[in-house]
């Protein structure tokens, strides 16, 4: 079975920090994938990675960045957080083509809390 | 964007089946039909995906109507377990990116 897995399942940090959220998969997958989850408004891209040190820009990137310096790792970089960005963050993984129909496969998330 | 239509709720007795259908009507011919599931606090969970022809794996099956406007997931015995939020979702050629609507909750009586 495909593992992903991310670093913390809750997380609290305070506004103005540098926030790292890390996730790992144990599939050898080319295509990775970072979203938030908001009630009322579902599941939204923020970054994905198609290949090592290959980003692009998902829907609400403004506020973040990412990291791909190895194919199993995914980071995701709250530059400096916000009340906003207080979230459910899922990273998910993908194999083959980024356009193909295979499924994604998500870890547990990280509930992140920016007081 | 290819739309989905779910009941937003379904109650289950553990044990017994549960069938959960899907309406898309709007789908076209090279959209994949996706399901989904999230449990109460956690990430979502692939379940099953087909194009025309039914599906099973180990987690469900996938009965796709003949004209593909509609499909089913079934559930073969429900377990507490299963208690979750069910998506469906339509993926098609150029798309990267998932997208979930409200799903259908269901609860599985014990």
């Amino acid at each position: 079975d495909v593992k992903v897995t991310q670093s913390s399942r809750y997380l609290v940090k305070r506004t103005g920090e540098k926030v790292f959220l890390e996730c790992v998969q144990d599939m050898d997958h080319e295509n990775m994938f970072w979203y938030r989850q908001d009630p009322g408004l579902g599941l939204r891209l923020i970054y994905f990675s198609y290949d090592v040190k290959m980003k692009e820009k998902g829907d609400i990137p403004e506020g973040y960045s990412v990291s791909r310096e190895k194919k199993e790792r995914f980071s995701l970089i709250l530059e400096s957080a916000s009340t906003n960005q207080t979230s459910m963050y899922l990273c998910a993984s993908k194999t083959a083509a980024l356009m193909s129909n295979q499924p994604q496969h998500f870890g547990d998330g990280t509930r992140l809390s920016i007081l | 964007d290819a739309k989905t239509t779910q009941p937003n709720s379904m109650e289950s007795n553990e044990e017994e089946p549960v069938h959960l259908p899907c309406n898309h009507s709007t789908i076209s011919g090279t959209d994949y039909i996706h399901w989904y599931r999230q449990l109460p606090s956690q990430g979502p969970e692939y379940v099953i995906h087909g194009l025309t022809s039914n599906v099973n794996n180990r987690m469900a099956s996938l009965a796709i109507a003949e004209d593909r406007k509609s499909s089913t997931l079934i559930l073969h015995r429900a377990t507490l377990r299963d208690a979750a939020v069910y998506y469906c979702i339509l993926t098609g050629r150029g798309d990267y990116k998932l997208s979930f609507g409200a799903g259908t909750t269901v609860t599985v009586r014990a």
